[in-house]
């Protein structure tokens, strides 16, 4: 299985000040189609996961422009540029290039 | 818009048994793509099952060693997760969500299953 490891494990920001979360794979997450299969999402408190971000850098309809992705192969960044108090919570990257699908261990976003 | 229904959580004492449903609506439920992912208290989702739009490709993770069933009903817009053999570990939110493109798009408020005597 696809080990992914997340840091860090928690985050506390500033509001409107940036955040950054990586995620490692433990081997490349390039499908034999050449897409990377790569993803994230957030989770508010009492909430089920919602997506963010998919294919490494492109954002789920509806989501803020502050939310950027990068990264290629086995190391991946997710951005946020100015975080809100609406942010809080924990985000997760996942992914789906290979089965069974996996997640990180999640990363908590609170403000200072 | 896409809404996603799940049902049939509750206390099961361990080595029993429960049918887990997705009612799905807001979309061609027989054109998708479905999975089943758990999440523990206090942990990450967990990804457990895949099902295609016929039902005829299915995929689990190794971890539920052969405990869990998925299926489908696509004439009654359901997606259902047969679990036997229920261990205190299986304790978890159970999710339905809709795979796009294999992404995750869409997710239900998920149903919770406790296994305790």
């Amino acid at each position: 299985d696809i080990v992914m490891t997340q840091t860090p494990l928690s985050s506390p920001v500033t509001l409107g000040q940036p955040a950054s979360i990586s995620c490692k794979s433990s081997q490349s997450l390039v499908h034999s189609d050449g897409i990377t299969y790569l993803s994230w999402f957030q989770q508010r408190p009492g909430q089920p996961p919602r997506l963010l971000i998919y294919k490494i850098s492109n954002r789920f309809s509806g989501v803020p422009d502050r939310f950027s992705g990068s990264g290629a192969g086995t190391d991946f960044t997710l951005k946020i540029s100015r975080v809100e108090a609406e942010d809080v919570g924990v985000y997760y990257c996942m992914q789906s290039t290979q089965f069974p699908w996996t997640f990180g261990q999640g990363t908590k976003v609170e403000i200072k | 818009q896409v809404q996603l229904v799940e049902s049939g959580g509750g206390l099961v004492t361990p080595g029993g048994s429960l049918r887990l449903s997705c009612a799905a609506s807001g979309f061609t439920f027989s054109g998708s793509y479905m999975t089943w992912i758990r999440q523990a208290p206090g942990k990450g989702p967990e990804w457990l099952s895949y099902i295609s739009s016929s039902g005829s490709t299915i995929y689990y993770a190794d971890s539920l060693r052969g405990r869990f069933t998925i299926s489908r009903d696509n004439a009654k817009n359901s997606l259902y997760l047969l679990m036997d053999n229920l261990r205190a570990e299986d304790t978890a939110v159970y999710y339905c969500a809709r795979e796009r493109w294999q992404e995750l798009e869409s997710w239900g408020q998920g149903t919770l299953v406790t296994v305790s005597s």
